[in-house]
């Protein structure tokens, strides 16, 4: 499974658009990458996942480089309810049995008033 | 909307002690997932089924750990003896599998405290 590298943590203002990146360098051309975020003392929620097209959804926008290396999710509006950690997973193909979902430590991002 | 029950939400107990947790699956999800969580540290698979039979076990701690998921549907994690170092979250996880797009549902965990 390839791996990915999240910077530690990260804040951002109330109401203004957080961007967390994501690389992704040694990500295989049939893997998907995939974002949950981890509210305190809760389980993961999914979030979204992308191929190589950006893909946007009612919680969040991915924007995924061309070269696939990276990737960054955004949070238009970020609300207090936002602050939680974000991983960034990349794993094997859909309808596999192989298919892994590895993570990191993420990235905590604090949003402040 | 369907959700991933676990149970017990906290448990603790004393080392050599032996401990289980129960996950429900949301209905329809073949695969299932065990994982564990230390504080400050991102979730660590443990095992992985489809339907009933394992696909990855291989970061599970055979001497202690045991899991099953003897009907496909509902599974449980068993720990024994119960060492200090396994004070964690311990996770579980489903999703479509091979009829999906690969995102997991997680439940709301089950906190382990190792005295």
């Amino acid at each position: 499974d390839a791996k990915t590298t999240q910077p530690t943590s990260m804040d951002c203002a109330e109401g203004r658009a957080a961007n967390l990146p994501c690389n992704h360098s040694t990500i295989s051309g049939n893997e998907y990458v995939y974002w949950y975020r981890q509210i305190h003392s809760q389980g993961p929620q999914y979030i979204i996942h992308g191929l190589k097209n950006n893909e946007t959804n009612e919680m969040a926008s991915l924007i995924i480089t061309e070269d696939r290396k990276s990737s960054t999710l955004i949070l238009p509006h970020a609300t207090l309810r936002d602050t939680a950690v974000y991983y960034c997973i990349v794993r094997p193909p859909l309808n596999t049995n192989a298919g892994k979902s590895t993570f990191g430590d993420g990235t905590t991002l604090t949003v402040k008033p | 909307e369907a959700e991933v029950a676990q149970s017990p939400r906290y448990k603790i107990t004393e080392k050599s002690q032996a401990v289980a947790f129960w996950c429900d699956p949301i209905s329809g999800h073949a695969t299932l997932y065990w994982y564990r969580q230390i504080l400050g540290q991102g979730p660590e698979l443990l095992v992985q089924f489809q339907d009933e039979s394992v696909v990855d076990d291989s970061q599970l701690p055979k001497d202690r750990f045991s899991a099953e998921r003897l009907k496909g549907v509902d599974s449980t994690l068993k720990i024994q003896p119960a060492e200090l170092g396994d004070s964690a979250m311990y996770l579980c996880a489903s999703s479509y599998g091979l009829r999906g797009t690969g995102e997991l549902f997680f439940g709301e965990g089950s906190r382990l405290t190792v005295l």
